[in-house]
C-alpha cells in the first residue's frame, strides 16, 4: 500500500539555524500539507499546498516557514531560523484531488528537537 | 467555527474492560467528515475510522466501534475487550468542505490499559 514517507525521523539542531524537513507524498496526490504536534499537545494545521502554491496557512505558519515542491516527489517545509518553541513533531501529509471523503494520509512524522 | 473537544484527558481501565472515547465537535460544513486516529508512543499517527455527515449508520469492525450522532455532534468510539496494545492517544478529528479540507484535531484522549 502506498505510504507518506518523512526524512528525517528526528533533526537536532541549534537555535537560530535553518532545517528542511523532507516529505515524499502519495505519487498520484495533489494537496499537501504540514502539520505541526508539539510534545503532549493536540496536532495543529501549518499549511496546505496545491498546484505549486499555498492554498492555505495558519497564523503560526509565518515568515520563517516556507514551503516548497522542488520535483515531482518532494514536499519540504523549511524553517529559516529555528527557536526553541518550533521543537514538535512535524506531520506532512496528502490527500488525491478527488477523494470520497478527503481522508489525508500521514505520514510518521518528524521529531524535530532545538536546543 | 470548526472544533473538536475531547473531555477525557487521561482514561485508565483494566484489561479486558470496554471503553468509549468521547467526541463532540462543531462545524458549519454541512458535508463533513468525522476520524479518529491513534497514536501510540512511537508518535506516528495511525488512521482509525472514519465517516461522513450523511451516514449515521454505526458500524463495528473487530473491537472498535463507533456511535456517531448527528443531532448531538458526538462521534465516540468504543474498543471492546481492551488489551494493553491499545495503550495510546486517541485523537478525533474533522474536515469539511468548506474548511480547506485542513484537518482540526481534538487535543487527544491519553487510554492506559493496564494488566
Amino acid at each position: 500500500e502506498p505510504e507518506v514517507t518523512q526524512t528525517p525521523s528526528h533533526q537536532v539542531t541549534q537555535m537560530g539555524q535553518e532545517v528542511i524537513l523532507r516529505c515524499v507524498p502519495i505519487s498520484n496526490h495533489l494537496y499537501f500539507y504540514w502539520y505541526r504536534q508539539i510534545l503532549g499537545q493536540k496536532v495543529e494545521f501549518l499549511v496546505s499546498f496545491y498546484n505549486n502554491e499555498i492554498s492555505e496557512k495558519s497564523e503560526i505558519f509565518d515568515d520563517q516557514f516556507s514551503v516548497e515542491r522542488p520535483d515531482g516527489s518532494n514536499f519540504t517545509l523549511k524553517i529559516r531560523s529555528t527557536k526553541l518553541e518550533d521543537s514538535a513533531m512535524y506531520f506532512c501529509a496528502s490527500r488525491p484531488l478527488a477523494g470520497p471523503s478527503y481522508e489525508q494520509y500521514f505520514g510518521p512524522g518528524t521529531r524535530l528537537t532545538v536546543t | 467555527a470548526q472544533k473538536v473537544t475531547q473531555a477525557q484527558t487521561e482514561i485508565s481501565v483494566v484489561e479486558k474492560e470496554d471503553v468509549t472515547l468521547d467526541c463532540v465537535y462543531e462545524t458549519r460544513d454541512t458535508t463533513y467528515y468525522l476520524f479518529w486516529y491513534k497514536q501510540p508512543p512511537s508518535g506516528e499517527l495511525v488512521f482509525l475510522i472514519r465517516r461522513n455527515s450523511f451516514d449515521e449508520q454505526n458500524e463495528i469492525s473487530g473491537r472498535y466501534s463507533w456511535n456517531f450522532q448527528k443531532s448531538a455532534s458526538s462521534f465516540n468510539f468504543t474498543i471492546t475487550a481492551s488489551q494493553v496494545v491499545d495503550s495510546a492517544v486517541y485523537f478525533c478529528a474533522l474536515t469539511g468542505q468548506n474548511t480547506g479540507n485542513q484537518f482540526y484535531f481534538g487535543t487527544g484522549t491519553s487510554l492506559t490499559v493496564i494488566p
